[in-house]
């Protein structure tokens, strides 16, 4: 157990909808970061959080927003889902903002788009 | 922009050695981190090299050379549980003097008997 926590692990949905995927960080962690990896891709960088602020951007669609709440959890927030969408969501936490420290993974989430 | 490059696949044998080269063009530059990821599973981290040379740490060693926008990891003594994806990944910069990190494709690793 790396300490962070996602849930759901596994998730089906239908093209049109809308999912939530939750993230807690390791305890004593501020930075939350968001990757999406589609089948047999590398890690693509969403975006990242530090202490309920957005601190860096990546290749997020505006489809997809997220947020971190005052008790350090985050949220991403997947709409109008699109075949394409299916792939593993992975948070990652770190003490500090600037990446310096080891970014430590959750299990995933396995969003899978019908 | 930002463009991180790694071989797709490599096999290599039981007990010896293999070098997985990693190079990278960054807008910045702040550290560069090898992870090995098992399929469907989470990344765990394998090394950070922030300055120029080698970093060993038991069978796994890391190098870099920034002015080269080169790194690579050695495995020595290769096993069988060996057989991942190793990703490379560089720390550039965000704003608000927050990083991104960029991951490479991943290099998939079959270890044969």
């Amino acid at each position: 157990d790396s300490g962070v926590t996602q849930t759901p692990k596994h998730l089906i949905t239908a093209t049109g909808q809308r999912v939530t995927l939750r993230c807690s960080p390791r305890s004593g962690d501020l930075s939350v970061y968001w990757y999406q990896q589609s089948l047999d891709q590398g890690l693509q960088f969403l975006i990242q959080y530090y202490n309920g602020e957005e601190r860096a951007k990546g290749n997020i669609l505006e489809r997809f927003s997220a947020q971190q709440f005052p008790d350090l959890h985050s949220e991403l927030n997947l709409s109008s889902l699109e075949l394409g969408d299916s792939a593993l969501y992975f948070c990652a936490s770190s003490p500090t903002p600037t990446g310096a420290n080891v970014l430590t993974f959750g299990a995933g989430s396995r969003l899978t788009v019908l | 922009g930002q463009n991180i490059d790694q071989p797709t696949e490599m096999t290599a044998t039981e007990g010896a050695i293999v070098q997985i080269n990693c190079t990278y063009q960054t807008s910045g530059f702040n550290g560069l981190f090898w992870y090995q990821q098992h399929a469907g599973e989470a990344p765990t981290f394998l090394s950070y090299n922030v300055l120029d040379g080698l970093e060993e740490k038991g069978r796994f060693s890391s190098f870099l050379s920034r002015s080269k926008g080169y790194s690579y990891l050695l495995l020595k003594e290769l096993q069988m549980k060996d057989s991942a994806s190793y990703l490379c990944a560089v720390r550039d910069r965000g704003y608000s003097s927050a990083s991104k990190i960029i991951f490479g494709s991943g290099t998939r690793l079959s270890i044969r008997p």
